[in-house]
């Protein structure tokens, strides 16, 4: 079944201690991105990937840091989170945007941290 | 600058229509999405139009879009409780290469039985 898959699920944590959201799509697809979700902002994109080895910031990065070393999969990982990073993060892929102007995202199931 | 701005909450009756309305910013926008998040899930595409088109109809989904208003409706005929869920219309930024959505702020849409 093609989709994304992200681990873990739910997180509560505490301030300081490094964590990392897996990533992961069975789709081949070129594009990666992390979204986080507050209330009555929707989404906002954090870090996205055109390829591996190709990452760049999305609208809010700070606090944040990404990794492409294989196609599949893009983690997120917080060095030191802090209680504004509390939040719902979604992962999401596509097949790539070179030559493309349609761009389909394929969305995980969501990963809900609490930072304390 | 761009934004896609929704109201935050709608809600209908089970069997009336439901109209989900968004507005955007970049007129260079080329396909713009809506996208239905259920309940402790993630967000699927619903469905989509392409920006030289004014409307498009999918079974009991219709879109309309009014690109001299920038503005993007989502109807849905005979709305069921299973149509309840959070909608967000995200836009394709004409000048961005990168693959980027922008997303509005999403509506909750609450059907009663």
């Amino acid at each position: 079944e093609a989709q994304v898959t992200q681990n873990p699920r739910y997180l509560i944590t505490v301030t300081g201690k490094k964590l990392t959201v897996t990533c992961s799509q069975n789709m081949n697809h070129e594009y990666m991105s992390w979204y986080r979700q507050d209330p009555g902002l929707g989404l906002r994109q954090i870090y996205y990937s055109m390829n591996v080895e190709v990452t760049d910031k999305g609208d809010v990065p700070e606090g944040y840091k990404v990794s492409r070393k294989e196609k599949r999969n893009f983690p997120l990982i917080l060095e030191s989170p802090s209680p504004n990073q509390t939040s719902l993060y979604f992962c999401a892929s596509s097949p790539g945007t070179s030559g493309r102007i349609y761009n389909e995202q394929f969305f995980g199931p969501g990963t809900r941290l609490t930072v304390l | 600058g761009e934004d896609v701005e929704q109201s935050l909450f709608l809600s209908v009756r089970e069997g009336d229509s439901s109209v989900i309305n968004c507005t955007y910013t970049d007129s260079s926008s080329t396909y713009l999405y809506w996208y239905k998040q259920e309940p402790g899930a993630g967000l699927q595409l619903l469905t989509y139009i392409f920006s030289n088109m004014d409307m498009k109809q999918d079974q009991r989904l219709t879109v309309l879009l009014n690109k001299k208003d920038k503005h993007l409706s989502l109807r849905i005929a005979d709305t069921q409780t299973g149509d309840s869920a959070i909608y967000f219309c995200a836009e394709s930024p004409g000048s961005s290469n990168t693959g980027k959505l922008i997303f509005g702020q999403g509506t909750t849409l609450q059907v009663k039985p």
